[in-house]
Protein backbone atom coordinates (compact mmCIF):
# COMPACT_ATOMS: atom_id res chain seq x y z
CA UNK A 1 0.00 0.00 0.00
CA UNK A 2 1.58 2.75 -1.55
CA UNK A 3 2.36 5.79 1.14
CA UNK A 4 2.89 8.28 -1.43
CA UNK A 5 1.46 8.20 -4.82
CA UNK A 6 1.61 9.99 -7.70
CA UNK A 7 0.53 9.84 -11.64
CA UNK A 8 1.50 9.54 -14.11
CA UNK A 9 5.37 7.74 -13.27
CA UNK A 10 6.27 8.64 -16.76
CA UNK A 11 4.97 11.63 -19.47
CA UNK A 12 6.06 12.87 -22.76
CA UNK A 13 4.56 15.68 -24.34
CA UNK A 14 5.27 18.39 -26.94
CA UNK A 15 6.36 21.93 -26.21
CA UNK A 16 3.47 24.17 -25.46
CA UNK A 17 1.53 21.51 -24.12
CA UNK A 18 -0.25 21.70 -20.54
CA UNK A 19 -0.11 18.50 -18.24
CA UNK A 20 -0.86 17.71 -14.72
CA UNK A 21 0.55 15.21 -12.13
CA UNK A 22 -1.67 13.94 -9.36
CA UNK A 23 0.23 13.00 -5.82
CA UNK A 24 -2.08 11.81 -2.89
CA UNK A 25 -0.66 10.41 0.14
CA UNK A 26 -2.58 8.13 2.95
CA UNK A 27 -0.12 8.80 5.75
CA UNK A 28 -2.70 11.94 7.12
CA UNK A 29 0.19 14.29 7.08
CA UNK A 30 -0.28 18.06 7.33
CA UNK A 31 2.29 18.85 4.71
CA UNK A 32 2.98 18.38 1.31
CA UNK A 33 5.83 19.10 -1.25
CA UNK A 34 6.60 19.23 -4.54
CA UNK A 35 10.29 18.53 -5.45
CA UNK A 36 12.45 18.39 -8.92
CA UNK A 37 15.47 16.56 -9.63
CA UNK A 38 16.87 18.09 -13.05
CA UNK A 39 19.72 16.75 -15.70
CA UNK A 40 22.07 17.68 -12.66
CA UNK A 41 20.50 15.33 -10.31
CA UNK A 42 19.91 18.19 -7.60
CA UNK A 43 16.72 17.44 -5.56
CA UNK A 44 15.29 21.38 -5.55
CA UNK A 45 12.01 22.10 -3.44
CA UNK A 46 9.36 24.23 -5.63
CA UNK A 47 6.21 24.35 -3.53
CA UNK A 48 5.36 23.36 0.52
CA UNK A 49 1.32 23.14 1.25
CA UNK A 50 0.38 23.01 5.10
CA UNK A 51 -3.46 22.39 5.39
CA UNK A 52 -4.16 23.51 2.18
CA UNK A 53 -2.14 26.71 2.57
CA UNK A 54 0.81 27.24 -0.15
CA UNK A 55 3.23 27.71 2.27
CA UNK A 56 6.47 28.16 0.31
CA UNK A 57 6.94 28.95 -3.26
CA UNK A 58 10.77 28.26 -4.60
CA UNK A 59 11.47 30.57 -7.78
CA UNK A 60 9.08 28.89 -10.10
CA UNK A 61 7.59 30.30 -12.97
CA UNK A 62 3.92 31.01 -12.87
CA UNK A 63 3.35 28.55 -15.70
CA UNK A 64 3.70 25.50 -12.37
CA UNK A 65 0.64 26.17 -10.60
CA UNK A 66 0.39 24.00 -7.24
CA UNK A 67 -3.82 22.68 -6.29
CA UNK A 68 -4.25 20.98 -2.90
CA UNK A 69 -8.34 20.27 -2.85
CA UNK A 70 -7.61 18.71 0.70
CA UNK A 71 -4.97 17.75 2.99
CA UNK A 72 -4.30 14.51 1.43
CA UNK A 73 -3.65 15.39 -2.46
CA UNK A 74 -1.44 17.86 -3.97
CA UNK A 75 -1.48 18.47 -7.97
CA UNK A 76 0.84 20.00 -9.97
CA UNK A 77 -0.10 21.50 -13.35
CA UNK A 78 2.14 23.01 -15.96
CA UNK A 79 1.14 25.68 -18.71
CA UNK A 80 3.10 25.79 -21.87
CA UNK A 81 5.06 23.34 -21.59
CA UNK A 82 9.26 23.96 -22.06
CA UNK A 83 12.10 21.91 -23.04
CA UNK A 84 13.65 22.87 -19.92
CA UNK A 85 10.68 21.28 -17.76
CA UNK A 86 11.94 18.15 -18.92
CA UNK A 87 12.91 16.90 -15.14
CA UNK A 88 11.87 14.25 -12.69
CA UNK A 89 8.99 15.76 -10.30
CA UNK A 90 8.93 14.01 -6.76
CA UNK A 91 5.77 14.69 -4.47
CA UNK A 92 6.14 14.29 -0.80
CA UNK A 93 4.64 14.41 2.72
CA UNK A 94 5.28 15.35 6.15
CA UNK A 95 4.13 15.79 9.60
CA UNK A 96 5.47 18.75 11.79
CA UNK A 97 6.71 21.08 9.12
CA UNK A 98 10.64 20.41 8.98
CA UNK A 99 10.63 18.00 11.95
CA UNK A 100 9.43 14.92 10.79
CA UNK A 101 10.50 12.77 7.82
CA UNK A 102 9.69 13.57 4.66
CA UNK A 103 8.35 10.75 2.94
CA UNK A 104 8.78 10.52 -1.27
CA UNK A 105 6.47 9.26 -4.22
CA UNK A 106 8.37 7.22 -6.98
CA UNK A 107 8.59 10.20 -9.25
CA UNK A 108 7.02 11.30 -12.27
CA UNK A 109 9.23 11.34 -15.34
CA UNK A 110 8.38 14.18 -17.59
CA UNK A 111 9.99 14.86 -20.93
CA UNK A 112 9.20 17.89 -23.47
CA UNK A 113 9.95 17.31 -26.87
CA UNK B 1 23.62 29.23 -3.83
CA UNK B 2 24.43 25.50 -2.27
CA UNK B 3 23.55 25.18 1.60
CA UNK B 4 23.90 21.84 1.73
CA UNK B 5 27.07 20.02 -0.28
CA UNK B 6 28.28 16.58 -0.89
CA UNK B 7 31.53 17.22 -2.46
CA UNK B 8 31.82 13.87 -3.08
CA UNK B 9 30.18 13.06 -6.40
CA UNK B 10 31.14 9.01 -6.15
CA UNK B 11 32.44 6.29 -3.76
CA UNK B 12 33.62 2.85 -4.52
CA UNK B 13 33.44 0.74 -1.46
CA UNK B 14 34.28 -2.99 -0.69
CA UNK B 15 31.50 -5.35 0.40
CA UNK B 16 32.37 -5.90 4.00
CA UNK B 17 34.37 -2.34 5.02
CA UNK B 18 32.85 1.01 5.97
CA UNK B 19 31.19 3.29 3.67
CA UNK B 20 31.36 6.88 5.00
CA UNK B 21 29.30 9.63 3.25
CA UNK B 22 30.28 13.25 3.82
CA UNK B 23 28.12 16.42 4.24
CA UNK B 24 28.34 20.05 5.08
CA UNK B 25 26.07 22.43 5.53
CA UNK B 26 26.52 26.63 5.53
CA UNK B 27 23.71 27.50 7.08
CA UNK B 28 23.57 27.60 10.85
CA UNK B 29 20.35 27.98 11.51
CA UNK B 30 19.70 24.31 10.33
CA UNK B 31 19.56 21.77 13.19
CA UNK B 32 17.80 18.92 11.75
CA UNK B 33 19.28 16.37 9.45
CA UNK B 34 18.48 13.52 7.84
CA UNK B 35 19.76 10.93 5.37
CA UNK B 36 18.30 9.58 2.22
CA UNK B 37 18.74 6.72 0.51
CA UNK B 38 17.49 6.66 -3.66
CA UNK B 39 17.67 3.46 -6.48
CA UNK B 40 17.24 4.48 -9.86
CA UNK B 41 13.43 5.08 -10.94
CA UNK B 42 12.67 5.10 -7.90
CA UNK B 43 11.82 8.00 -5.15
CA UNK B 44 14.30 9.03 -1.86
CA UNK B 45 13.79 6.80 0.86
CA UNK B 46 14.75 7.86 4.65
CA UNK B 47 17.59 6.06 5.89
CA UNK B 48 17.96 8.21 9.16
CA UNK B 49 18.48 11.33 10.75
CA UNK B 50 19.36 13.38 13.57
CA UNK B 51 18.50 16.60 15.74
CA UNK B 52 21.53 18.61 16.61
CA UNK B 53 20.90 18.47 20.25
CA UNK B 54 22.70 14.86 19.31
CA UNK B 55 25.92 14.40 17.79
CA UNK B 56 25.45 10.77 17.08
CA UNK B 57 22.64 8.65 15.84
CA UNK B 58 22.90 4.83 15.41
CA UNK B 59 20.39 2.68 14.04
CA UNK B 60 21.64 -1.38 12.74
CA UNK B 61 24.79 -0.46 10.13
CA UNK B 62 23.89 2.94 10.05
CA UNK B 63 25.42 5.75 12.04
CA UNK B 64 25.10 9.81 11.88
CA UNK B 65 27.38 11.81 13.24
CA UNK B 66 27.28 15.58 13.44
CA UNK B 67 30.12 18.23 14.15
CA UNK B 68 27.92 21.48 14.25
CA UNK B 69 31.17 23.72 14.98
CA UNK B 70 32.44 22.23 11.59
CA UNK B 71 28.92 21.94 10.39
CA UNK B 72 29.83 19.04 8.65
CA UNK B 73 27.66 15.80 9.02
CA UNK B 74 28.71 12.16 7.41
CA UNK B 75 27.03 9.09 7.40
CA UNK B 76 28.56 5.32 8.21
CA UNK B 77 27.63 2.30 6.39
CA UNK B 78 29.00 -1.09 8.68
CA UNK B 79 29.89 -3.62 6.74
CA UNK B 80 28.66 -2.36 3.17
CA UNK B 81 26.78 -4.92 1.09
CA UNK B 82 26.27 -4.68 -2.54
CA UNK B 83 22.55 -3.83 -1.88
CA UNK B 84 23.90 -0.29 -0.31
CA UNK B 85 24.93 0.65 -3.74
CA UNK B 86 22.77 3.58 -4.28
CA UNK B 87 22.95 7.42 -4.34
CA UNK B 88 22.78 8.92 -0.71
CA UNK B 89 21.21 12.27 -0.35
CA UNK B 90 22.17 14.16 2.99
CA UNK B 91 19.26 17.07 4.01
CA UNK B 92 18.66 19.68 6.29
CA UNK B 93 16.31 21.58 8.07
CA UNK B 94 15.77 25.06 9.83
CA UNK B 95 13.76 25.99 13.00
CA UNK B 96 10.38 24.56 13.54
CA UNK B 97 7.35 25.23 11.09
CA UNK B 98 9.64 26.55 7.90
CA UNK B 99 8.34 23.65 6.11
CA UNK B 100 11.66 23.16 4.37
CA UNK B 101 13.70 20.72 3.67
CA UNK B 102 17.56 21.67 1.67
CA UNK B 103 19.00 18.73 -0.11
CA UNK B 104 22.57 18.04 -0.86
CA UNK B 105 23.51 17.31 -4.24
CA UNK B 106 24.06 13.25 -3.56
CA UNK B 107 26.81 10.64 -3.43
CA UNK B 108 26.34 8.06 -5.99
CA UNK B 109 27.98 4.70 -3.34
CA UNK B 110 29.18 1.41 -5.38
CA UNK B 111 29.74 -1.41 -2.59
CA UNK B 112 32.02 -3.93 -4.80
CA UNK B 113 30.98 -7.70 -4.35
Amino acid sequence: DTAVSQTPKYLVTQMGNDKSIKCEQNLGHDTMYWYKQDSKKFLKIMFSYNNKELIINETVPNRFSPKSPDKAHLNLHINSLELGDSAVYFCASSQGGSRGTIYFGEGSWLTVV
Amino acid sequence: DQQVKQNSPSLSVQEGRISILNCDYTNSMFDYFLWYKKYPAEGPTFLISISSIKDKNEDGRFTVFLNKSAKHLSLHIVPSQPGDSAVYFCAASGTSGTYKYIFGTGTRLKVLA
